[in-house]
């Protein structure tokens, strides 16, 4: 079973300030790991995944995340934020196989400041 | 990509009402589909997982007579919250996969947000 460990509930930010999520996951096998946004009264957007290869990932928005397998951490960056960007965020664990199901993180809360 | 819908996006009840909602895969046939509840700021907590032309999986601490899961065909699920009330107001998110795919194609709906009077 995998599971995910979002470290802050909240994360306010200034505008155009760079900005780090921070996702630690646990698992026994190898994982597929996704970030997802979701504004206000809205579905989730998927932003990025990683499912092999390359360990730094880059999505939409300008964010971009690294799969450290060491530390068993997935942060999500952006190096300068907009008000826009203001949403909840959340880090997912899935395993391989076509029955894995994919378990989200608590969400963490990113305030953009003016 | 690929685009799932649901219906209604919001929904109001009176209490010990029933309701449904329906999540379409508009796009591509989805054999495997999914339905999450998130409460306010909150995570999504998996409900059940849907696949065509059988019963459906809940996850634990799910009353599976109380949240009715049919997936009659390849492009639609649906969830019936039979018999609601007010602490099953909530945001009810589908997702649908790609058939005999992971979950690395799995898509999600708008979601519905259903408050039971």
């Amino acid at each position: 079973a995998q599971s995910v460990t979002q470290l802050d509930s909240q994360v306010p930010v200034f505008e155009e300030a760079p900005v780090e999520l921070r996702c630690n996951y646990s698992s026994s096998v190898s994982v597929y790991l996704f970030w997802y946004v979701q504004y206000p009264n809205q579905g989730l957007q998927l932003l990025l995944k990683y499912l092999s290869g390359s360990t730094l990932v880059k999505g939409i928005n300008g964010f971009e995340a690294e799969f450290n397998k060491s530390q068993t951490s997935f942060h999500l960056r952006k190096p300068s934020v907009h008000i826009s960007d203001t949403a909840e965020y959340f880090c997912a664990v899935s395993g391989y196989s076509s029955a894995s199901k994919i378990i989200f993180g608590s969400g963490t809360r990113l305030s953009i400041r003016p | 990509g690929a685009v799932v819908s649901q219906h209604p996006s919001w929904v109001i009840c009176k209490s010990g009402t029933s309701v449904k909602i329906e999540c379409r895969s508009l796009d591509f046939q989805a054999t495997t589909m999914f339905w999450y509840r998130q409460f306010p700021k909150q995570s999504l907590m998996l409900m059940a997982t849907s696949n065509e032309g059988s019963k459906a999986t809940y996850e634990q601490g799910v009353e599976k007579d109380k949240f009715l899961i049919n997936h009659a065909s390849l492009t639609l699920s649906t969830l019936t919250v039979t018999s609601a009330h007010p602490e099953d107001s909530s945001f009810y998110i589908c997702s649908a996969r790609f058939p005999g795919q992971g979950p690395e194609t799995q898509y999600f709906g708008p979601g519905t947000r259903l408050l039971v009077l």
